[in-house]
């Protein structure tokens, strides 16, 4: 069966440093991927998009970054962060652009 | 422009007792709807997903019913336990894109 990891749950960090969420999945190959951005009281905010390695579509212009380095591998970065960045990030995976997406546990952000 | 609104925003009710959760959207072309669960602090995880010429679809308690006439979709919870208290998003996808559009949920809390 197929699963998503993605970690660390909770980070804490100061305004202006780097980050680095990372996701993979397992039990699947050529999967879309998705980094999700999640607001307290709105909806997910699509940040970055996925359909196979190097291939990265951008959503959102923002101070953040993806990439995938390998075919079930999905990295978010940010080389400084700052305060907007906070919330609650979910990566998750497809089979396609119709297939059911399946959510990662979340990580949850906070730049002091 | 693509658009999922969600009521109410939020819901009180007693265990054991139903209710009905509220979705209308104005994607198009459309290809299907999708019911998620989001515990706090947690990834989403789908109930349901309904085509256009789906009507009612069952997940255990979980009933969604999907009007492509009106743009309009349900969710009702029957005989509802405290586990049931979640946000509910309503996510619709638009036919050949990748982009979903999401509902910025229902908060329900179910008190004993």
């Amino acid at each position: 069966s197929q699963t998503i990891h993605q970690w660390p749950a909770t980070l804490v960090q100061p305004v202006g440093s780097p980050l680095s969420l990372e996701c993979t999945v397992e039990g699947t190959s050529n999967p879309n991927l998705y980094w999700y951005r999640q607001a307290a009281g709105r909806g997910l905010q699509l940040l970055f998009y996925s359909v196979g390695i190097g291939q990265i579509s951008s959503e959102v212009p923002q101070n953040l970054s993806a990439s995938r380095p390998q075919d079930r591998q999905f990295i978010l970065s940010s080389k400084k962060l700052l305060l907007s960045d906070s919330g609650f990030y979910l990566c998750a995976w497809s089979d396609g652009e119709a297939g059911e997406l399946f959510f990662g546990e979340g990580s949850r952000l906070t730049v002091l | 422009k693509n658009q999922v609104e969600q009521s109410p925003q939020s819901l009180i009710i007693l265990e054991g007792k139903n209710c009905t959760l509220q979705c209308n959207y104005t994607v198009t072309p459309f290809s299907n709807l999708r019911w998620y669960k989001q515990d706090t602090g947690r990834g989403p995880v789908s109930l349901t997903i309904m085509t256009f010429s789906e009507n009612t679809k069952s997940n255990g308690r979980y009933t969604a019913t999907l009007d492509a006439d009106t743009k309009q979709s349900s969710l009702h919870i029957t005989a509802s336990q405290l586990s049931d208290s979640a946000s509910y998003i309503c996510v619709v996808s638009a036919k050949s894109s990748y982009k979903l559009i999401f509902g910025s949920g229902t908060r329900l809390l179910v008190r004993p």
